[in-house]
């Protein structure tokens, strides 16, 4: 079955602090990987994509590392800022032959930066 | 460009009556999405088009829901009969390139809030 799945649910961290969200993925045959940014009341936003062959793409003080062999992904958010609490959704684009296209959502991770 | 815009940005309503919702694509964006988001769920793609023409709609939930793009400009989302259940985020977004390409970037609205008592 295709899953995404995310860990953790929730996060809480102080603001200048690191952190690392995970995404393992069950999506066959793979495409890209992309993590999404979504604020509370707000529709996502795209931070990165990647494709099989990209190990590491960086936006700003975002960071996403993507293993293709082992299913993984990260996002690494470097001194964390107030405006980074929001919900960050990982994504995997599933292609086949023909039109049969898809994107697995993940459940999303929660942080919360608090000063 | 202003971005997807959607309206009503919330919606209460009661159940059995008909509900729609109404999306505004990025001019020149070819593909639109229709998706729900739910706490449980997570985001869900109901619908998209290419070109108007409605490509994959397996992730309608039922007849209740039926989505229309009758020009390059506009989209709506009916439900009829709406229920409790379908109380949700509905969000629309568009993008130039097909669903899976490396470069594609989905460009979301704010969505609107469904209550059905």
């Amino acid at each position: 079955k295709n899953q995404v799945e995310q860990s953790p649910q929730s996060l809480i961290i102080l603001e200048g602090k690191n952190c690392t969200l995970q995404c393992n993925y069950t999506v066959s045959p793979f495409s890209n990987l992309r993590w999404y940014k979504q604020d509370t009341g707000r529709g996502p936003v795209s931070l990165t994509i990647m494709t099989f062959s990209e190990n590491t793409k960086s936006n700003g003080r975002y960071t996403a590392t993507l293993d293709a062999d082992t299913k993984q992904s990260s996002l690494h958010i470097t001194a964390s800022q107030l405006s980074d609490s929001a919900s960050y959704i990982c994504v995997v684009s599933q292609s086949n032959a023909g039109n049969n296209r898809k994107l697995i959502w993940g459940l999303g991770t929660s942080l919360a930066v608090n000063p | 460009d202003a971005g997807v815009i959607q309206s009503p940005r919330h919606e209460v309503t009661e159940m059995g009556q008909e509900v729609t919702l109404r999306c505004k694509p990025i001019s020149g964006h070819d593909y639109l999405f229709w998706y729900r988001q739910t706490m449980m769920r997570g985001l869900e793609l109901l619908i998209y088009f290419n070109n108007n023409v409605p490509i994959d709609d397996s992730g309608m939930p039922e007849d209740r829901f039926s989505a229309k793009m009758p020009n390059a400009s506009f989209s709506t989302l009916k439900i009829q009969p709406s229920e409790p259940r379908d109380s949700a985020v509905y969000f629309c977004a568009s993008s130039l390139r097909p669903i899976d390409r490396a470069k594609n970037i989905q460009y979301f609205g704010a969505g609107t809030r469904l209550s059905v008592l």
